[in-house]
């Protein structure tokens, strides 16, 4: 079975900290993602990476950033959190653009 | 820009039930149709639709694509309470290029009382 892990469930954080959230998958997937979900506004792409150290910005990227070097692992980074990021985050993989996408279990960010 | 809208937003059945969930998008060009079910965590992988007309049936679950009135249906029949999720919709772009992300609707809401 495809494993997506994300580094925590929960995470309280202070505004104007940096935030490291991390994914890691095992399926030697190319391509990863960084979602994040709001009630009633869905699931947005904040970035993503289709190849180790190649990234690009998806629907929301302003104040994120991203890092993956190693294929295996794509991490978000908030440079200094705000409350408006406070929401779930998801992480995703895939093998290729063909096949649909395994999501990670989520980070709760509370950013207060 | 490409649009995935979903409808209703939400919906409250009692179990025994049987709904219809719609899924319309304006995406130029794509691969393929991709359903997936959300509880209380990560949405998880229902089914991925490429061929228009052909349904695809897991127990109780089933779906159908319309390539070219651009619409996707899914339908739960006898509805339990475990059905109670987000269903979300997302066409699959096409192989190639830089055009690797999935534009997922907002989901329907489903709820099934006892």
């Amino acid at each position: 079975d495809v494993k997506v892990t994300q580094s925590s469930r929960y995470l309280v954080k202070r505004t104007g900290e940096k935030v490291f959230l991390e994914c890691v998958q095992d399926m030697d997937h190319e391509n990863m993602f960084w979602y994040r979900q709001d009630p009633g506004l869905g699931l947005r792409l904040i970035y993503f990476s289709y190849d180790v150290k190649m990234k690009e910005k998806g629907d929301i990227p302003e104040g994120y950033s991203v890092s993956r070097e190693k294929k295996e692992r794509f991490s978000l980074i908030l440079e200094s959190a705000s409350t408006n990021q406070t929401s779930m985050y998801l992480c995703a993989s895939r093998p290729e653009a063909i096949y649909e996408q395994y999501f990670g279990p989520g980070t709760r960010l509370t950013v207060t | 820009e490409d649009k995935v809208v979903q409808s209703p937003l939400s919906l409250v059945v009692h179990e025994g039930d049987t709904v219809t969930l719609n899924c319309s998008y304006e995406v130029t060009n794509f691969r393929s149709l991709l359903w997936y079910k959300q509880e209380k965590k990560a949405p998880t992988f229902l089914f991925m639709l490429t061929s228009s007309g052909i349904e695809k049936k897991s127990g109780r679950l089933s779906s159908i694509l319309d390539k070219k009135e651009l619409f996707s249906i899914l339908n739960i029949t006898a509805t339990q309470t475990g059905d109670s999720a987000v269903y979300l919709c997302a066409p699959n772009p096409p192989r190639g290029g830089s055009n690797y992300k999935l534009t997922f609707g907002k989901g329907t809401l489903l709820t099934v009382n006892p």
